[in-house]
């Protein structure tokens, strides 16, 4: 079964300091890999995805993730994290396609990240 | 959060009421989606619809009901059969369904029980 992992419930940081949040996968085929980030009370916003090509995918808000597949990790990067970067993160990937080839989405639990000034 | 909104903002709901959740989108996209997010478990997909006048059920369908009559509308229905409706409830949207297109997520609804 199709199945994404954050390891990490929470982050912290220092402000200016590099950030990784992680994400593994585990999928049959290629796997179509997605961030979103949500602040409080809020919907999920969209960050980056890996669908083929260049391993390392560059997003919003200077947010990077590499794609590794032989590791089958997904990890989210940003060479100097800020304040207003404290969210909850979430990795996703595409699963096997119900009838009709729906694009349905498995996320993980989250990873909250603290950045601290 | 885009072109799509979702209201109320908190709906409070009386044991044995249904309740209903609106979701429009303006982006022109054919498929929508409805999740559930509770604290710690991520997000679960209740209904997905491709199409208008078409929709099938999700991992967690027990308990809703969707309708899809108009292209931009998608709205959910937590009736009185799901016992555990307390939950924040995002609606998103892409524009055909297919595997590499990015879903867009409105501000959600958080759903409460008096």
């Amino acid at each position: 079964a199709q199945s994404v992992a954050q390891p990490e419930d929470q982050v912290n940081v220092a402000e200016g300091n590099p950030l990784t949040v992680k994400c593994t996968y585990s999928v049959s085929g290629n796997p179509y890999l997605f961030w979103y980030v949500q602040y409080p009370n809020r919907g999920l916003q969209f960050l980056l995805k890996y669908i083929t090509g260049d391993n390392l995918v560059k997003g919003s808000y200077g947010f990077e993730a590499e794609f590794n597949k032989s590791q089958t990790s997904f990890h989210l990067k940003k060479p100097s994290a800020l304040v207003s970067d404290s969210a909850l993160y979430f990795c996703a990937v595409r699963d096997l396609p119900f009838s009709g080839g729906y694009n349905k989405l498995i996320f993980g639990a989250g990873t909250r990240l603290a950045v601290h000034p | 959060d885009g072109g799509i909104t979702q209201s109320p903002k908190y709906l409070f709901r009386k044991e044995g009421q249904n309740v209903t959740l609106s979701c429009e989108q303006n982006l022109n996209h054919d498929a929508m989606y409805w999740y559930r997010q509770d604290p710690g478990q991520g997000l679960r997909l209740i209904y997905y619809s491709q199409i208008v006048n078409d929709f099938q059920k999700g991992d967690i369908a027990e308990g809703y009901s969707v309708s899809r009559e108009k292209k931009e509308s998608f709205p959910l229905t937590v009736t009185s059969a799901q016992k555990n409706p307390t939950a924040f409830y995002l609606c998103a949207s892409s524009s055909s369904g297919r595997a590499w297109e990015t879903q867009y997520f409105g501000p959600g609804t958080r759903l409460l029980v008096l």
